[in-house]
């Protein structure tokens, strides 16, 4: 099974409410990732966890705050966000590290009203 | 850091024409996949190739990662073939992808 899950498929949020996003994959990967995805561009990397530490941080404003509560899960809190944070938040994850290969989730497609 | 570069951005293509899509790198990397990116959003892996040739049915690849190239090869299209293909590379855990080849197939 080569499968990364994703909720919710898609989130409409105001800039003064809270959501988090969720990441579960049951593949034994130990490193996961966040990317950020705005229309017709490629995707950016955001946040690396490895081994359930925080190992890149991509200068991401601190309206995105990553956690890793277990192997297995990935969430991405959200507050206060801007019109122009509404993307593609796509979650990955791969074996050991990045020399391995990524398998991505489906995505959350984020509108930030 | 490392630069990806991808040609071409853009192809129009007949149903049944071959193509080649070419990925060109800036410095030694650790790891690189190929992408299919649906119209939904999802990323679908094609190749994990950080060197040397794979083969999966109508699409091969081939990494010259000396060279710091690689080249993905779709034979006989079709039009679920459309979509943006995606190189990506990594290097110190860091991974850059490339701004994609836009491939639409006509029928």
């Amino acid at each position: 099974d080569t499968e990364v899950t994703q909720t919710p498929k898609h989130l409409v949020m105001g800039m003064t409410n809270k959501k988090s996003l969720k990441c579960e994959q049951h593949m034994g990967h130990r490193a996961m990732y966040w990317y950020k995805q705005k229309a017709k561009k490629p995707p950016e990397l955001m946040f690396v966890y490895s081994y359930e530490k925080l190992s890149i941080n991509e200068s991401v404003p601190s309206r995105f705050s990553p956690e890793c509560p277990n192997s297995s899960l990935l969430n991405l809190h959200l507050h206060a966000l801007q019109p122009e944070d509404s993307a593609l938040y796509l979650c990955a994850s791969s074996l050991r590290d990045s020399t391995y290969e990524q398998y991505f989730g489906p995505g959350t497609r984020l509108t930030v009203t | 850091g490392i630069q990806v570069e991808q040609s071409p951005p853009d192809l129009i293509l007949q149903e049944g024409a071959n193509s080649t899509l070419r990925c060109n790198f800036s410095d030694s990397v650790n790891n690189l996949q190929w992408f299919h990116q649906n119209p939904w959003g999802q990323l679908i892996n094609l190749f994990y190739i950080p060197s040397g040739t794979k083969q999966n049915g109508r699409l091969s690849a081939t990494t010259v990662a000396t060279e710091r190239y690689s080249l993905l090869y779709i034979s006989s299209s079709q039009t679920t073939d459309s979509g943006v293909y995606f190189c990506a590379v990594a290097r110190d855990d860091k991974i850059i992808f490339g701004k994609g080849t836009r491939l639409h197939i006509l029928p």
